[in-house]
């Protein structure tokens, strides 16, 4: 049974912060990706990895960094928070090959930036 | 860019009767289309995908068809039932191991006992 598992479930943090979240998979996905979902707007993809080291910019970089230094391990940086990236933010991470590219979600993150 | 577009954004309907949403897609070389359920509080989870070498597939209940032509797509649930109330998310994307997913941007459906 794959597991997804994010770092914090509620975090609360102040404008200009840097913050950190952290998405862990034990199914040895090469793909991760993170979203970040908001009413009406669905899942945004910020950016996503298919390797370890490897990054790719999703439709919403800006204000984003990553980093994946191990393949389980994929990191979301708000290198200086601000109010408008209060959201949810999801992790997921999938096979690169095989008959399906199921995303498996982990449980979320609810940031509020105040 | 690519875009997903999908309708209705809310969708309620009676116990028993049927549900149909619809999606279209703006990239012509997608080939993969899947679509995710979310039901409140919890982690969106796959419930059916199809590739575009097919044109229909169904499980149980839910079916989703595919016109390529067209470039859309659409989820159908039979005899929906109370634990069908979720949010619906269809999503396009390239059958290659490093591509990303383009989601739409969900149908909230409610179910009316």
């Amino acid at each position: 049974d794959v597991k997804v598992t994010q770092s914090s479930r509620y975090l609360v943090k102040r404008t200009g912060e840097k913050v950190f979240l952290e998405c862990v998979q034990d199914m040895d996905h090469e793909n991760m990706f993170w979203y970040r979902q908001d009413p009406g707007l669905g899942l945004r993809l910020i950016y996503f990895s298919y390797d370890v080291k490897m990054k790719e910019k999703g439709d919403i970089p800006e204000g984003y960094s990553v980093s994946r230094e191990k393949k389980e391990r994929f990191s979301l940086i708000l290198e200086s928070a601000s109010t408008n990236q209060t959201s949810m933010y999801l992790c997921a991470s999938s096979l690169s090959q095989g008959a399906s590219y199921e995303q498996y979600f982990g449980p979320g993150t609810r940031l509020t930036v105040t | 860019g690519e875009n997903v577009e999908q309708h209705p954004s809310t969708l309620s309907v009676q116990e028993g009767d049927s549900a149909v949403i619809k999606c279209t897609y703006s990239d012509s070389a997608s080939n993969y289309f899947p679509w995710y359920k979310q039901e409140l509080g919890k982690r969106p989870q796959l419930i059916i995908d199809i590739r575009s070498n097919v044109g229909e597939k169904k499980d149980q209940r839910i079916a989703v068809t595919l016109n390529k032509t067209a470039k859309h797509f659409s989820l159908h649930i039979t005899e929906t039932q109370p634990e069908d109330s979720a949010v619906y998310f269809c999503a396009a994307s390239r059958d290659s191991s490093a591509s990303k997913i383009i989601f739409g941007s969900g149908t909230r459906l409610s179910i009316r006992p």
